[in-house]
């Protein structure tokens, strides 16, 4: 099976710009989960969707949104972008029994720059 | 939510010895407990995990021992190589979810 993919891979945006990552899970996982990286803050979850729906949601600003659509491709969006949202932003899939703690793998990232 | 607290933060070991990384969690209830290696520039990638059911697993040069009482898990990587240096991570998802808690990181710096 095709690995999880992320589109774009870089992305340079500037302060106050709104920006839209995408996610591909393997295919038949429905489980997709978004992760943020940075140096200082090592993993940090952002959000996981299982079957269209937010089943659970991190510690992160409103500005820090998602979806996920019937095919289980996900979107983050992420809105008014200030300098410290610079991250590589990492999504997971996972198997499509829908349960918890289930093996994640993860997609290359997409490495946000914003100016 | 889950804590989890990783340790040593760097770790520098001559090629041949052999490399120890530990992890402990907070929630009791924790089942399943996955350790990746990330190399520079690239995704995190699975290397082995361990679910409560066992003790410890093992995968050639590598192997993972879990203490459920002590509430934490060990990654060992035996005969080390230099393509073993990345960073390490260990997580621990809670049971009411299937977000990842992870542990800061262990830099592993093998010297040739």
């Amino acid at each position: 099976k095709a690995g999880v993919t992320q589109t774009p891979r870089y992305l340079i945006k500037t302060r106050g710009q709104q920006v839209t990552l995408s996610c591909s899970p393997i295919s038949g996982h429905r489980s997709v989960s978004w992760y943020q990286q940075t140096p200082g803050q090592g993993l940090q979850f952002l959000f996981e969707y299982f079957s269209e729906t937010q089943r659970n949601k991190g510690n992160f600003p409103g500005r820090f949104s998602g979806r996920q659509f019937s095919n289980s491709r996900s979107e983050m969006n992420v809105s008014t972008l200030e300098l410290g949202d610079s991250a590589l932003y990492l999504c997971a899939s996972s198997s499509d029994r829908g349960l918890f703690q289930e093996t994640q793998y993860f997609g290359p990232g997409t490495r946000l720059l914003v100016l | 939510g889950e804590n989890v607290e990783q340790h040593p933060s760097t770790l520098s070991v001559q090629e041949g010895d052999s490399a120890v990384i530990k992890c402990t969690y907070s929630d009791s209830a924790s089942n399943y407990f996955p350790w990746y290696k990330q190399e520079l520039g690239k995704r995190p990638q699975l290397i082995i995990d361990i679910r409560s059911n066992v003790g410890e697993k093992k995968d050639q040069r590598i192997a993972v021992t879990l203490n459920k009482t002590a509430k934490h898990f060990s990654l060992h990587i035996t005969e080390t190589q230099p393509e073993d240096s990345a960073v390490y991570f260990c997580a621990a998802p809670p049971t009411t979810g299937n977000q990842f808690y992870f542990g800061t990181g262990t830099s592993l710096t093998v010297i040739p």
